[in-house]
């Protein structure tokens, strides 16, 4: 069965520090995946989606950035963290296109601090 | 900027009522409709996948139908329990392929 794996669940971090949220998917081949964010009192945002290693197309510009380098893990970075980065920041995998359910990790909370 | 409506925002029922809320999204360039339960401490689950104008999808005692046409989506729990507390997310998907999520509708049954 397909399982994912999200972490760190929290985290705290000062601003100016950098940032490092891994996700890899077990049990399926080639998933498209993405990461989303949830910040204070908004719905689900898009940040990055992956359909193939080293293939990152970005939503919304900001001072994050991801990389898929191998097949089953996205890693979400940044250089310098900012106040606005604070927020619930969850991986996603989905097999096909945008009529099939996505299956979500268990998520990070990070405070930019 | 494509716009995501759900309401209410938030409901308090007690347990054994019916309830409903609503998710509204653009009428035009629509390929999906997602539904997500989102538990406290979990991950988001997802419920349905509707693509086509009148459909109507169930699942135990929550269904969900659409209306593509004029742009919305009712989610329904029938005879709710505390363990449907949770909240309730709608994701529309248009011609560009990705999903955008409305802000949910948070669900709490008082046993």
């Amino acid at each position: 069965s397909q399982t994912i794996h999200q972490w760190p669940a929290t985290l705290v971090q000062p601003v100016g520090s950098p940032l490092s949220l891994e996700c890899t998917v077990e049990g399926t081949s080639n998933p498209n995946l993405y990461w989303y964010r949830q910040a204070a009192g908004r719905g689900l945002q898009l940040l990055f989606y992956s359909v193939g290693i080293g293939q990152i197309s970005s939503e919304v510009p900001q001072n994050l950035s991801a990389s898929r380098p191998q097949d089953r893990q996205f890693i979400l970075s940044s250089k310098k963290l900012l106040l606005s980065d604070s927020g619930f920041y969850l991986c996603a995998w989905a097999v096909g296109g945008p009529n099939e359910k996505l299956f979500f990790g268990s998520g990070t909370q990070l405070s930019v601090l | 900027i494509l716009n995501v409506e759900q309401s209410p925002q938030s409901l308090h029922v007690q347990e054994g009522d019916s309830t409903n809320f609503t998710c509204s999204f653009p009428s035009s360039n629509f390929y999906a409709l997602h539904w997500y339960r989102w538990e406290t401490a979990k991950s988001p689950e997802a419920l349905f996948v509707m693509t086509l104008n009148g459909d109507e999808k169930k699942k135990g005692r929550i269904s969900a139908t659409l209306n593509t046409k004029e742009g919305y989506s009712y989610l329904y729990i029938k005879g709710s329990q505390p363990e449907d507390s949770a909240t309730y997310l709608c994701a529309f998907v248009g011609s560009q392929g990705n999903l955008i999520f409305g802000k949910g509708t948070k669900l709490s049954v008082k046993p």
